[in-house]
C-alpha cells in the first residue's frame, strides 16, 4: 500500500514563527499536493508539484511556500505563522494521469498562538 | 456555482435502511470520479472509483451520469460504521491529475 508519512500528528507554535511540514511517500508518485481543511469549508488546495522542484500554486497559497528537492518530499512552509492558518493540513500524493484518486497523509493539526 | 456541489446533510438513518446522495458537478469536460470517505479528525480514504458504466463494491453502488452532470452513491444495508463524511470528487478543469473536493456530505447511521 501506499504510504504518505507527515511529521508531526500535532503542532503548536506561535505567530510569527517559520513553521516547516513535511511529507514523505514511498511509491515514486510524481504528484504531491498540499491541502489545509477548515470546517464547512472543506478541501482547500494550497500548493501542488508535479515533478522534483516544480510547484503550481493552488486556491491558497498566500501565506505559504512550498519545497520538492526529491521525488518522495514535498514540505509546505508557513513563512510568518499567524492565527488564520490554525487548521488541519493534509498531505496527499498521487501517480501520473490523475486516474487513480489520492492517497492522503495522517494529517497535522497545527494551531497557531 | 462551485466546482463540485453536494449537499452537507447531515442524513440520518437507521441501521439496515439504504441511502443515496448525489453530487453534482460543473465540468462537462471531466473524467475521473470518486467517492472518498472522511471519519472525524481522519484523512480522506478512498471509498471507490466511478465508472461510466455504474459499479458495485459490496454494499456500495456508484453511478455516474454525463447528460445532467452529476454522480450518485447508494449504500445498502447501512452500518454503523458507515457514519463518516462522504466527499464527491471530479477532476479539475486545470488538469486531470488536479482533483476538485466536494465539501462532503454527512451521514449518521443510527442503531
Amino acid at each position: 500500500d501506499v504510504k504518505v508519512t507527515q511529521s508531526s500528528r500535532y503542532l503548536v507554535k506561535r505567530t510569527g514563527e517559520k513553521v516547516f511540514l513535511e511529507c514523505v511517500q514511498d511509491m515514486d508518485h510524481e504528484n504531491m499536493f498540499w491541502y489545509r481543511q477548515d470546517p464547512g469549508l472543506g478541501l482547500r488546495l494550497i500548493y501542488f508539484s508535479y515533478d522534483v522542484k516544480m510547484k503550481e500554486k493552488g486556491d491558497i497559497p498566500e501565506g505559504y511556500s512550498v519545497s520538492r528537492e526529491k521525488k518522495e518530499r514535498f514540505s509546505l512552509i508557513l513563512e510568518s505563522a499567524s492565527t488564520n492558518q490554525t487548521s488541519m493540513y493534509l498531505c496527499a500524493s498521487s501517480p501520473q494521469g490523475g486516474y487513480y484518486g489520492y492517497t492522503f497523509g495522517s494529517g497535522t493539526r497545527l494551531t497557531v498562538v | 456555482r462551485k466546482e463540485v456541489e453536494q449537499d452537507p446533510g447531515p442524513f440520518n438513518v437507521p441501521e439496515g435502511a439504504t441511502v443515496a446522495f448525489n453530487c453534482t458537478y460543473s465540468n462537462s469536460a471531466s473524467q475521473s470520479f470518486f467517492w472518498y470517505r472522511q471519519d472525524c479528525r481522519k484523512e480522506p480514504k478512498l471509498l471507490m472509483s466511478v465508472y461510466s458504466s455504474g459499479n458495485e463494491d459490496g454494499r456500495f453502488t456508484a453511478q455516474l451520469n454525463r447528460a445532467s452532470q452529476y454522480i450518485s452513491l447508494l449504500i445498502r444495508d447501512s452500518k454503523l460504521s458507515d457514519s463518516a463524511t462522504y466527499l464527491c470528487v471530479v477532476n479539475g478543469l486545470r488538469s486531470n491529475y488536479q482533483l476538485i473536493w466536494g465539501a462532503g456530505t454527512k451521514l449518521i447511521i443510527k442503531p
